[in-house]
């Protein structure tokens, strides 16, 4: 059965720095990966989308790795602002059926 | 990206109360849709995956009577909890897929007193 871990559970930086969010998977058998956004009380936003082929996806400020052999994925977030806390949700899909996700990483961006 | 809503936002209810959340397929028709449950500081977890036309396929431990879910359209699916209690209390999120990727509605908080 396909798990998904995130590391850390949350995190707090002052603004400008850049950072690094982590998730694991256990089974490297995936057909994409997916980092959202979750702002309290709201649903999901969808970031990058990761081909298993592809090692990365960049959007803006946002840049997603890619290694599926070693089953891990990271979401990296240049010069963050306060406007980027939220909680960051990475999502595996494991072939033909619905995403599996990871429990988030709940990022502070203090200004 | 692709839109979907749901409604309501927000309910709270009695125990032993029916509550039904719909969800909208607002830009294109989804013959699948899926729903999903978060508690608190939990992680997304799957529910149903709803089938226009034709039964929903529930996930382990999700009671299929408990949880009604009806996808009659291909615009529209439902869920409607049946005799909620406290412990139903969560965030259901319904979400749609298309080209590999998902698009989630904006949840709906319900709070079962």
């Amino acid at each position: 059965k396909q798990e998904v871990t995130q590391i850390p559970a949350a995190l707090s930086v002052p603004e400008g720095e850049n950072l690094v969010l982590n998730c694991s998977f256990t089974d490297s058998a995936i057909y994409n990966l997916q980092w959202f956004r979750q702002d309290p009380g709201k649903g999901l936003t969808s970031l990058l989308l990761i081909q298993s082929s592809q090692r990365e996806q960049t959007s803006g400020r946002l840049n997603a790795s890619l290694d599926k052999s070693s089953g891990r994925s990271t979401l990296y977030i240049a010069a963050s602002q306060p406007g980027d806390s939220a909680t960051y949700l990475c999502a595996v899909k494991p072939g033909n059926t619905p995403l599996v996700f990871g429990k988030g990483t709940r990022l502070s961006v203090i200004a | 990206g692709a839109v979907v809503s749901q409604h309501p936002s927000r309910v709270i209810c009695k125990s032993g109360t029916s509550v039904k959340i719909e969800c909208r397929s607002l830009d294109f028709q989804a013959t699948t849709m899926f729903w999903y449950r978060q508690f608190p500081k939990q992680s997304l977890m799957l529910m149903a995956t709803s089938n226009e036309g034709s039964k929903a396929t529930y996930e382990q431990g999700v009671e299929k009577d408990k949880f009604l879910i009806n996808h009659a359209s291909l615009t529209l699916s439902t869920l409607t909890v049946t005799s909620a209690h406290p412990e139903d209390s969560s965030f259901y999120i319904c979400s749609k897929e298309r080209t590999d990727t998902q698009y989630f509605g904006p949840g709906t908080r319900l709070t079962v007193l």
